[in-house]
């Protein structure tokens, strides 16, 4: 059984400040890919940053960025210079690369305090 | 643009009704999903469809019920039979087969919030 857990229900940061949101997952499969998702107030789910598990170096769009340990199962997202408009609920998903189904974390409630 | 939506974005029921949620997508995408998700939790799949005419349950199918007769259409019908069906209704698309360095994650539309009265 494919599992996503994100064991931070709730976070806060300053703003400028860094954060790390952490996600494990379990598995068998050796090939897959891993997304972080944010849904800010709006509830629009909005796709941050991806990683497809054959490829070593860690992904980064912009301010964010991830730590990929494969081995651990560890798929953890790292906010830099973190904006008001980074207060969201955010989601750690799974998608194996043969079958269709995505799994998705219980999420991360992110707070940037000004 | 290409996108996913869904309409009405917000939806009265009252009890015993059957009411139906649409998401139409021109992404051209094979694989349509259903996900319900209830405050401050996370997304449950209800159902999903790799292919026209074809569909899968996922973990909380009771009470619902889809079909797909068009490849861009995955309606969904809430039935009297779904105990307690408020909450916020998530429609998402993806391709069906996976394409290395390609774009393999959901799209996802704005929403239904469903609410019985």
């Amino acid at each position: 059984a494919q599992t996503v857990t994100q064991s931070q229900p709730e976070m806060s940061v300053q703003e400028a400040e860094t954060v790390t949101l952490s996600c494990t997952y379990d598995t068998s499969e050796n090939n897959y890919y891993l997304f972080w998702y944010k849904q800010p107030p709006s509830r629009q789910m909005i796709l941050v940053i991806r990683q497809e598990a054959y490829k070593q170096q860690n992904a980064t769009e912009n301010r964010f960025s991830v730590n990929f340990q494969k081995a651990a199962k560890s798929f953890s997202l790292k906010i830099s210079d973190s904006q008001l408009g980074d207060t969201a609920m955010y989601f750690c998903a799974f998608t194996p690369f043969t079958g269709n189904q995505f799994y998705f974390g219980t999420g991360t409630s992110l707070t940037v305090i000004p | 643009d290409g996108g996913i939506t869904q309409s009405p974005k917000y939806l009265f029921r009252k009890e015993g009704q059957n009411v139906t949620l649409s998401c139409e997508q021109n992404l051209n995408h094979d694989a349509m999903y259903w996900y319900r998700q209830d405050p401050g939790q996370g997304l449950r799949l209800i159902y999903y469809s790799q292919i026209v005419n074809d569909f899968q349950k996922g973990d909380i199918a009771e009470g619902y019920s889809v079909s797909r007769e068009k490849k861009e259409s995955f309606p969904l019908t809430v039935t009297s039979a779904q105990k307690n069906p408020t909450a916020f209704y998530l429609c998402a698309s993806s391709r069906a087969s996976r394409v290395t360095n390609s774009y393999n994650e959901q799209f996802f539309g704005p929403g239904t919030r469903l609410t019985v009265l």
